[in-house]
């Protein structure tokens, strides 16, 4: 099984900042990545898949990035909406695993 | 749009089954290239994938489940079923259905539904 480890696990940022997320996979996974969102209360939400391809309606200021075992999210400028939980996943092969999230919170 | 209900009993008692069923609506299951999963998170906790299955039966499983896992199908309501046997309190939690191509990452998803496992 793949594991999936995301860090930080928490962390504080400011409206208006850039926020960088980190996701590694204990092998590599080439780009079979995706990033989904999950506000309070709410379903987990599709942002990216293929480590880089922004699924339909996202906003640009969310991209992915890396291949291999390191990814990243990036949010250019951290809006309201965006103080969320955010998991990565793998589909490299089975069992399917996502990690353990990281929480994006207003500082 | 495509959309999954998910339905059930929200209390199960532990080492009876868990028994869930997930409607979808604008959209076929028997669809090519559609997978359809379950996904469970425990409350304030992370994502688990805990199978999925295609429109001709084909199911895997996470090994995780081992084999209290059972999915099928029901093409002519247009829904998918979930039963977990032998469920303890760590079964706890809100149990998504969703759909996802043949790169398994899913775009649609159920509103979700809780359940709880408790005498």
């Amino acid at each position: 099984e793949i594991v999936m480890t995301q860090s930080p696990a928490t962390m504080s940022v400011s409206p208006g900042e850039r926020a960088i997320l980190s996701c590694r996979a204990s092998q590599r996974i080439n780009s079979y990545l995706a990033w989904y969102q999950q506000r309070p209360g709410q379903t987990p939400r599709l942002l990216i898949y293929g480590a880089s391809t922004r699924a339909s309606g996202v906003p640009a200021r969310f991209s992915g990035g890396g291949s291999g075992t390191e990814f990243t999210l990036t949010i250019s400028s951290l809006q309201s909406e965006d103080f969320a939980v955010y998991y990565c996943q793998h589909y490299f092969n089975w069992p399917l695993t996502f990690g353990g999230g990281t929480r994006v919170e207003i500082k | 749009q495509v959309q999954l209900q998910e339905s059930g009993p929200g209390l199960v008692k532990p080492s009876q089954t868990l028994s869930l069923t997930c409607t979808v609506s604008g959209g076929s299951i028997s669809s090519d290239n559609y997978f359809w999963s379950w996904i469970r998170q425990p409350a304030g906790k992370g994502l688990e994938w805990i199978g999925r299955i295609y429109k001709n039966g084909d199911t895997r499983y996470s090994p995780s489940l081992g084999d209290r896992v059972t999915m099928s199908l029901d093409t002519s309501k247009n829904k998918l079923s979930l039963r977990l046997t032998s469920v303890t309190a760590a079964d706890t939690a809100i149990y998504y259905c969703s759909r996802s191509g043949d790169r398994y990452y899913f775009d649609y998803w159920g509103q979700g539904t809780l359940v709880t496992v408790s005498s």
